[in-house]
Parts: structure tokens; C-alpha cells; sequence
């Protein structure tokens, strides 16, 4: 079975720094979809961003960039200039090509973003 | 255009009451998925709809939980005769279809059990 694992439950960052989450996974499938969630206080789910495995070459979405690591099963997400706006639970997920869709979500990491 | 839209937003129960919690996917969307929230077991896969396609019920916890999509749109999941351990956050989410078309999530119904 995959899991997904987020091993820093709180994380905390300047404004206007730059901050990493990490995220790894453990899958025996080739195929797949990664993806980092934000969760605000709204507990609205927004899809920050996603990769897929076959892809070597990094997504990134303005300033929401992601480390993918297919052999080391390695997918951090990396914020640069945080903004006040970006402090949210997000989430990393899975999802294998060919299977119906539902998501495995890692346990979350709570971003904290100071003035 | 319109997102996922769950009611109610909030809701608080007794004990061994029945619930029911409603999606409005997207339209046009034709998978649709419920999640579960919870302190200690994160997010947690219950139920998959596509199309008119018998439903994915792998996730659901226990025969109290049940769900059904009417004409391919609308969802409610029910809950019978809740119990504490069933506090928690659902979450409905749509895609186009199903596989890995992005799902948009509603806001999420959070339900006490006192």
C-alpha cells in the first residue's frame, strides 16, 4: 500500500523568506501524481501544486516550487518571498495513474508566516 | 462558476442520532469523492462516485456510514446512529472524471457527536 509522510507537523517562517516542506512517500508503482494541498482556516482544500512521476523537470507555480526526488521518494515543497497569506495546513498527496482518483494524504504540516 | 458547496457547514449531534451531510459537486463533474478529517487519522478516503458507476465504499469505516449520488450530481453521506469517534471534518471533493483530473474540494462539514 502507499503512504504518504510529512515529518514536521509546525513549521515557521519570516515574511518575505524562503521555507521548505518535506514530504516523502514509499509507492511500488512507476506511474503517479504528487501534490501539495493548502488548507486555510477556511478548511477549503486548494491545490498549490502537482507533479507527475514520469516528468523529470520540477513544477513550479509562481512562487511555490517543488524538489521531486523519483529514487530517493522525495517531494518537497519550497515557498519563496512567504506572504502572510501562505500560513496554512498544507498537505502532500499521492494518486497512481490508472486507479480511480482518491488521494493519500500525508498527516499535514502547519505553516506559521510572521510579520 | 459555482464550486463545491457543502451542507451544513457545522454540525452538532447526540449520540447515537442519524446524520446526513450534502455535496453539490461542480457541475458537469462527474467523479466525486468524500474524505474524512480527523485528529488522529488525518485525511482519509470513504467513497467514490463516477458516473453511473456502482460506488468505491472501500473507505467507509463501518455499516453505519453510507452514501448515495442522485442523478449524478447531488450527494449525501449518512451517518446512523453516530458516536463520538465520528467527530470530525468531511470533505467532498469533484473532478471531471475520476483518475488524476484535479478534484476541487467544498468547504467541508465539521460534525460533533456530544
Amino acid at each position: 500500500a502507499q503512504t504518504v509522510t510529512q515529518s514536521q507537523p509546525e513549521m515557521s517562517v519570516q515574511e518575505a523568506e524562503t521555507v521548505t516542506l518535506s514530504c516523502t512517500y514509499d509507492t511500488s508503482e512507476s506511474d503517479y501524481y504528487l501534490f501539495w494541498y493548502k488548507q486555510p482556516p477556511s478548511r477549503q482544500m486548494i491545490l498549490v501544486i502537482r507533479q507527475e512521476a514520469y516528468k523529470q523537470q520540477n513544477a513550479t507555480e509562481n512562487r511555490f516550487s517543488v524538489n521531486f526526488q523519483k529514487a530517493a521518494k522525495s517531494f518537497s515543497l519550497k515557498i519563496s518571498d512567504s506572504q502572510l497569506g501562505d500560513a496554512a495546513m498544507y498537505f502532500c498527496a499521492y494518486n497512481s495513474v490508472g486507479s480511480q482518483g482518491n488521494l493519500i494524504f500525508g498527516k499535514g504540516t502547519k505553516l506559521s508566516v510572521k510579520p | 462558476g459555482a464550486g463545491v458547496s457543502q451542507s451544513p457547514s457545522n454540525k452538532v449531534t447526540e449520540k447515537g442520532k442519524d446524520v446526513e451531510l450534502r455535496c453539490d459537486p461542480i457541475s458537469g463533474h462527474t467523479a466525486l469523492y468524500w474524505y474524512r478529517q480527523s485528529l488522529g487519522q488525518g485525511l482519509e478516503f470513504l467513497i467514490y462516485f463516477q458516473g453511473n458507476s456502482a460506488p468505491d465504499k472501500s473507505g467507509l469505516p463501518s455499516d453505519r456510514f453510507s452514501a448515495e449520488r442522485t442523478g449524478g450530481s447531488v450527494s449525501t453521506l449518512t451517518i446512523q446512529r453516530t458516536q463520538q469517534e465520528d467527530s470530525a471534518v468531511y470533505l467532498c471533493a469533484s473532478s471531471f472524471q475520476g483518475g488524476t483530473y484535479e478534484q476541487y474540494f467544498g468547504p467541508g462539514t465539521r460534525l460533533t457527536v456530544t
